[in-house]
């Protein structure tokens, strides 16, 4: 079992659609969670930081994180086409010097006009 | 936000040759970075933590003699790809670890693209 489950998609909404992407993971020690957007040919951008259980909200975007289901989740209201992107899911056990960043795959997501 | 550049954005090159990539933190300093690989429709292979003053430690199956890499200041990482080989071909991303705040965080290059013929 992979550390980070992240399904690929390809998810394709209409616009002005609610979308719903979602990660789980295997280990527990997790505690970081992030949400990056990733434009074709491009480096991810930071979208979405939450620490441990609860919810973080951002504009149209809201992250949850469900920790005892393992089980994170982001939300894109009135989606615009230009949300048209990769979702890739990340997180961490720690911070510090042994800071590394676990991936999942990341969800190819469209929305159209 | 904070903001980390790359370059090139794109390298055609020869087989047998190296390739230097720089990376960049423009706005804040980094004693860490990081380097990912990145094939297509995959998601980003973590290759090395780059630490400035130090020597990189490399994942598990990255060939350290092949893809150095040097941290060398406070803002700049460089990973050169030797001897390049057409499997070498991929998408490489940098990224930097902003700690200004209580939540370190990464934040990445724009991507260099690489194609060994």
């Amino acid at each position: 079992q992979k550390e980070v489950e992240q399904d690929p998609g390809p998810l394709s909404v209409p616009e002005g659609a609610i979308v719903s992407l979602n990660c789980t993971y295997s280990n527990s020690a997790f505690q970081y969670f992030m949400w990056y957007r990733q434009y074709s040919r491009k480096g991810p951008e930071l979208l979405m930081y939450t620490y441990s259980s609860g919810n973080k909200e951002d504009g149209r975007f809201t992250a949850q994180v469900d920790k005892s289901s393992k089980y994170i989740s982001l939300f894109i209201r009135d989606s615009q086409p230009s949300d048209s992107a990769t979702y890739l899911c990340a997180m961490s056990a720690v911070l510090g010097s042994n800071y590394k960043l676990t991936f999942g795959k990341g969800t190819l997501l469209t929305v159209n006009p | 936000g904070a903001v980390v550049s790359q370059h090139p954005s794109r390298v055609i090159c020869k087989s047998g040759t190296s390739v230097k990539i720089e990376c960049r933190s423009l706005d804040f300093q980094a004693t860490t970075m990081f380097w990912y690989r990145q094939f297509p429709k995959q998601s980003l292979m973590l290759m090395a933590t780059s630490n400035e003053g130090s020597k990189a430690t490399y994942e598990q199956g990255v060939e350290k003699d092949k893809f150095l890499i040097n941290h060398a200041s406070l803002t700049l990482s460089t990973l050169t790809v030797t001897s390049a080989h057409p499997e070498d071909s991929s998408f490489y991303i940098c990224s930097a670890l902003d700690r200004r705040s209580s939540t370190d965080t990464q934040y990445f290059g724009p991507g260099t693209r690489l194609t060994v013929l």
